[in-house]
């Protein structure tokens, strides 16, 4: 059964960047979609993004646009997500997450995800 | 876009049934039958609970079900067991390549 393994923890300041890695392990990212789902402290959780490994294509919600890049590597099996510009709201538990998708007249409909990385902690503080 | 709109708690006592509700609009929930629902303990990571509206992934308790009525989904637990008590999340596709969660929903059994 395949795992997400996530890297550490992250300190960053104001204004600087972070990058999380996502790897799969026990399995691959084809045919799959790895999506980006963020948890500030004590509150629910947002969706910032996705990708689909075997295609490159990344989508973003709206909310980060512009500001975070999610890319993928297939000959690791990993994923990435930087996010730019750091401010302390930033300050969250990021999730990775292998989902399900399907291709249909050019959209890509992000269906569900069932297999989650257990998280990295960005503290974002000067 | 804001965040599909969720009750903040529901309650129940063992063996009775709740339903949670998820309310979106005919953008996102009224427009695809693409909603799933997902169940986080403190300090773990969410876990898939039903997607595409009332499908259960395999290993997910029978009690677990979901259902969509216009622009609303809605999960229900029944018989309600001490283990259930969890924060509950629906999330939608919602458009433009893009997912939407609601803002959550603490359960709590009595």
């Amino acid at each position: 059964q395949v795992q997400l393994v996530q890297s550490g923890a992250e300190v960053k300041k104001p204004g600087s960047s972070v990058k999380v890695s996502c790897k799969a392990s026990g399995g691959t990212l084809s045919s799959f979609a790895i999506s980006w789902v963020r948890q500030a402290p004590g509150q629910g959780l947002e969706w910032m993004g996705g990708i689909i490994p075997s295609l490159g294509t990344a989508h973003y919600a709206q909310k980060f646009q512009g500001r975070v890049t999610i890319t993928a590597d297939e000959s690791t099996s990993t994923a990435y997500m930087e996010l730019s510009s750091l401010r302390s709201e930033d300050t969250a538990v990021y999730y990775c997450a292998r989902g399900t998708y399907n291709n249909y007249a050019f959209m890509f409909y992000y269906l569900y995800m069932d297999v989650w990385g257990k998280g990295t902690t960005v503290t974002v503080s000067s | 876009q804001s965040a599909l709109t969720q009750p903040a708690s529901v309650s129940g006592s063992p063996a009775q049934s709740i339903t949670i509700s998820c309310t979106g609009t005919s953008s996102d929930v009224g427009s695809y039958n693409l909603v799933s629902w997902y169940q986080q303990n403190p300090g773990k990571a969410p876990k898939l609970i039903i997607y595409e509206v009332n499908k259960r992934p395999s290993g997910v308790s029978h009690r677990f079900s979901g259902s969509k009525s216009g622009n609303t989904a809605s999960l229900t637990i029944s018989g309600l067991q001490a283990e259930d008590e969890a924060d509950y999340y629906c999330c939608s596709y919602a458009g433009r390549s893009t997912l939407m969660f609601g803002g959550g929903t603490k359960l709590t059994v009595l």
